[in-house]
C-alpha cells in the first residue's frame, strides 16, 4: 500500500531531550516536507527537501533539523525539545511533476514537551 | 505575503442537510492552486478537493463542490446531503503555481448532528 509513514504516533518527553521524528514513504516521490499543526494556527511549514541532499527551511524552522539521505526517508530532529514545541507534526510527499495536486500525508506525530 | 482565512472556526450541520464551509484568501498571483482538506478524528488529512485558479468552472467531487469566486479571493466547500462521517476539521489551503509550499488556514471544525 502507497503511503507516508510516520513513527511514534504518540511521544512524550521532557525539555532539552534530543528526540527523532521518522518518516519514510514508499512511492519513490522527490518532495518532502514537515509541518505542524497548532490550534487556532492551522497547518506551518518547517522543512522541505526537493529530492536527496537538497533540503530548505520553511515558515518556523528554529529549533529543528531535516536530513535526506536516502529518498525515502526525512528524518525531523529535534536537538533540544522545549515546550513550546508541543504540537501535532505531520511529514507530506508528493512526486514533483504532481506538486500541484497536494500531498500525500502521514498520520500525524503528536509530541509533547514536558 | 499569502494568506488564508477560515473566519468559521466552528460549523454544525443536520445530517442529510448541506453547509457551507467559507475560505478567503490574499494574493497578488493570478495562477494558483486552491484546496480544501479534510482531517477526522483519525488525525489523517484527506484531500477533498481542488481548484486550478485559470480553471473558471467551479471543481466538483461528488457531495463536495466549491464556490471559486477569483475577483473575490474566495472559496468556499458545500457539502450535500451531509453524512455523519462528514464530522471533521476541514483546512482551505492555497498554493502559489511553480513552488511548492501548501499555506493552510486555521480550520473549520464541521459536526453533523442526526
Amino acid at each position: 500500500e502507497a503511503q507516508v509513514t510516520q513513527n511514534p504516533r504518540y511521544l512524550i518527553t521532557v525539555t532539552g531531550k534530543k528526540l527523532t521524528v521518522t518518516c519514510s514513504q514508499n512511492m519513490n516521490h522527490e518532495y518532502m516536507s514537515w509541518y505542524r499543526q497548532d490550534p487556532g494556527l492551522g497547518l506551518r511549514q518547517i522543512y522541505y527537501s526537493m529530492n536527496v541532499e537538497v533540503t530548505d527551511k520553511g515558515d518556523v524552522p528554529e529549533g529543528y533539523k531535516v536530513s535526506r539521505k536516502e529518498k525515502r526517508n526525512f528524518p525531523l530532529i529535534l536537538e533540544s525539545p522545549s515546550p513550546n514545541q508541543t504540537s501535532l507534526y505531520f511529514c507530506a510527499s508528493t512526486p514533483l511533476e504532481r506538486i500541484a495536486y497536494g500531498y500525500t500525508f502521514g498520520s500525524g506525530t503528536r509530541l509533547t514537551v514536558v | 505575503a499569502q494568506t488564508v482565512t477560515q473566519s468559521q472556526p466552528e460549523m454544525s450541520v443536520q445530517e442529510a442537510e448541506t453547509v457551507t464551509l467559507s475560505c478567503t484568501y490574499d494574493t497578488s498571483e493570478s495562477d494558483y492552486y486552491l484546496f480544501w482538506y479534510k482531517q477526522p478524528p483519525s488525525r489523517q488529512m484527506i484531500l477533498v478537493i481542488r481548484q486550478e485558479a485559470y480553471k473558471q468552472q467551479n471543481a466538483t467531487e461528488n457531495r463536495f463542490s466549491v464556490n471559486f469566486q477569483k475577483a473575490a479571493k474566495s472559496f468556499s466547500l458545500k457539502i450535500s446531503d451531509s453524512q455523519l462521517g462528514d464530522a471533521a476539521m476541514y483546512f482551505c489551503a492555497y498554493r502559489k503555481k511553480r513552488t511548492d509550499k501548501l499555506i493552510f488556514g486555521t480550520g473549520t471544525r464541521l459536526q453533523v448532528f442526526p
